[in-house]
């Protein structure tokens, strides 16, 4: 079965640190992997995959992930935090079907 | 540019009631998706449809069935309500391309439905 986790329930970060969002996967062959976002009774929004080739990936609003193989994560990056990034951050795979992480509540704070 | 359209956003039902999600999927998208999100938690996929066939299922209950039209527009059909139903009802809409064959696919969200089961 395919199956990411998320380590941290919270992340809580200081406005213009650097934000990070743990992710780690266990995938059977090539690993699809999706970062959305979820903000207060909204829908999810897409914010980048990796599929294959570059381990590092470029997204929406100045999000980037790293992909490492050897460490089976997925981590979603940012450089300098706003306070507008607050929000629900989810990991996912696909296998024709999107399996999500627990969650991580992100809160940046002014 | 257009997205996921939902109808309709919110929705209270009784015990024993039946309810009619609906989802509009962005233009030229051909496969749609369901996903349950129960209070504080993931969502889960429910069913999948490609060029109106049902192409997986996921934990639907019997309760519940699901429909692609000619149109591609879907409907989500759920009877005999139980409170546990209460839930954000997602859905979600993606272009197969031939690459991964669907599993590269990026899939766009519906704002959701926001069911509530008294």
């Amino acid at each position: 079965a395919q199956s990411v986790a998320q380590p941290e329930d919270q992340v809580n970060v200081a406005e213009g640190n650097p934000l990070t969002v743990k992710c780690t996967y266990s995938v059977s062959g090539n690993p699809y992997l999706f970062w959305y976002v979820q903000y207060p009774n909204r829908g999810l929004q897409f914010l980048l995959k990796y599929i294959t080739g570059d381990n590092l990936v470029k997204g929406s609003y100045g999000f980037e992930a790293e992909f490492n193989k050897s460490q089976t994560s997925f981590h979603l990056k940012k450089p300098s935090a706003l306070v507008s990034d607050s929000a629900l951050y989810f990991c996912a795979v696909n296998d024709y079907k999107l399996s999500f992480g627990a969650g991580t509540t992100v809160t940046v704070r002014a | 540019a257009a997205g996921v359209i939902q109808s309709p956003r919110h929705l209270i039902k009784e015990k024993r009631e039946t309810a009619t999600l609906k989802c509009y999927p962005i233009p030229r998208h051909d496969t749609v998706y369901w996903y349950q999100q129960g209070p504080g938690q993931d969502p889960q996929f429910l069913i999948s449809f490609y060029e109106k066939m049902q192409s997986d299922k996921g934990s639907i209950p019997d309760r519940f069935s699901a429909q692609q039209f000619s149109d591609y527009h879907s409907e989500l059909n759920m009877s005999s309500l139980e409170l546990g139903d209460s839930a954000l009802y997602f859905c979600a809409s993606s272009t197969r391309t031939s690459h991964g064959g669907g599993r590269t696919d990026t899939q766009y969200f519906g704002p959701g439905t926001r069911l509530t089961v008294l």
